[in-house]
């Protein structure tokens, strides 16, 4: 079955310590995007790409990062510049074709700081 | 510019009454706007999309939403709520910010439903 499969599903981060969520999608979607979730604030745009070696930066970038070598992948890296990671994750997928198709979602990886 | 205003952020049926969860957009261009529903520690799912082929959509499980562009709403019901409905709904729109395609959504503060048997 296609579709998005974020990893791991939950994650632990020492102080002063960077941690990398995994994103991988099998839809063939040129487009991808990291979203935080805070209980009551929605979902928060970090990074998104439209395309291979292109990204750009969301809502709330200050202390992430992201790279996209390949078209199926999309990781995303918090910083230890990143006071408050404490959150849900989520990852999604696009065709780019048009602004009206919707985005698909995995399951998210929530982190938490020991 | 867009935004999206979700009027209760919980709301309450018993199983087998209606349900309806409320929601009021701004877009300066013609939006899309979705629905997506989320259940605890999940992704989100899909419910229903409007692109402005009709004003009355019909999504998944029973769901549909109409736009009133007169009213900038986009509201969500069901005729009779089952217990597996609750879970969080957020209502999202997409629109042609600064003429990209890149499909920026912006998502309303979700409206939790709580069944009751």
């Amino acid at each position: 079955d296609g579709g998005i499969t974020q990893s791991p599903k939950y994650l632990f981060r020492k102080e002063g310590q960077n941690v990398t969520l995994s994103c991988e999608q099998n839809l063939n979607h040129d487009a991808m995007y990291w979203y935080r979730q805070d209980p009551g604030q929605g979902l928060r745009l970090i990074y998104y790409s439209q395309i291979v070696n292109d990204f750009q930066k969301g809502d709330i970038a200050e202390g992430y990062s992201v790279s996209r070598e390949k078209k199926e992948s999309f990781p995303l890296t918090v910083t230890s510049a990143q006071k408050n990671p404490t959150a849900f994750y989520l990852c999604a997928s696009r065709i780019t074709r048009g602004f009206n198709q919707p985005q698909h979602f995995g399951d998210g990886t929530r982190l938490s700081i020991l | 510019a867009q935004s999206v205003t979700q009027l209760d952020s919980h709301v309450s049926v018993s199983e087998g009454t209606p349900v309806l969860l409320r929601c009021n957009y701004s877009s300066s261009y013609s939006p899309s706007l979705f629905w997506y529903v989320q259940h605890p520690n999940k992704g989100l799912q899909l419910l229903l999309k409007y692109t402005s082929a009709a004003t009355l959509v019909k999504g998944i499980n029973g769901f549909e939403a109409e736009f009133k562009k007169s009213e900038t709403s986009f509201h969500l019901t069901k005729p009779s709520a089952h217990m597996s409905d609750a879970a969080e709904y957020f209502c999202v729109v997409s629109g042609r910010a600064g003429g990209t395609s890149y499909g920026k959504l912006t998502f309303g503060q979700g409206t939790i439903l709580t069944v009751h048997p």
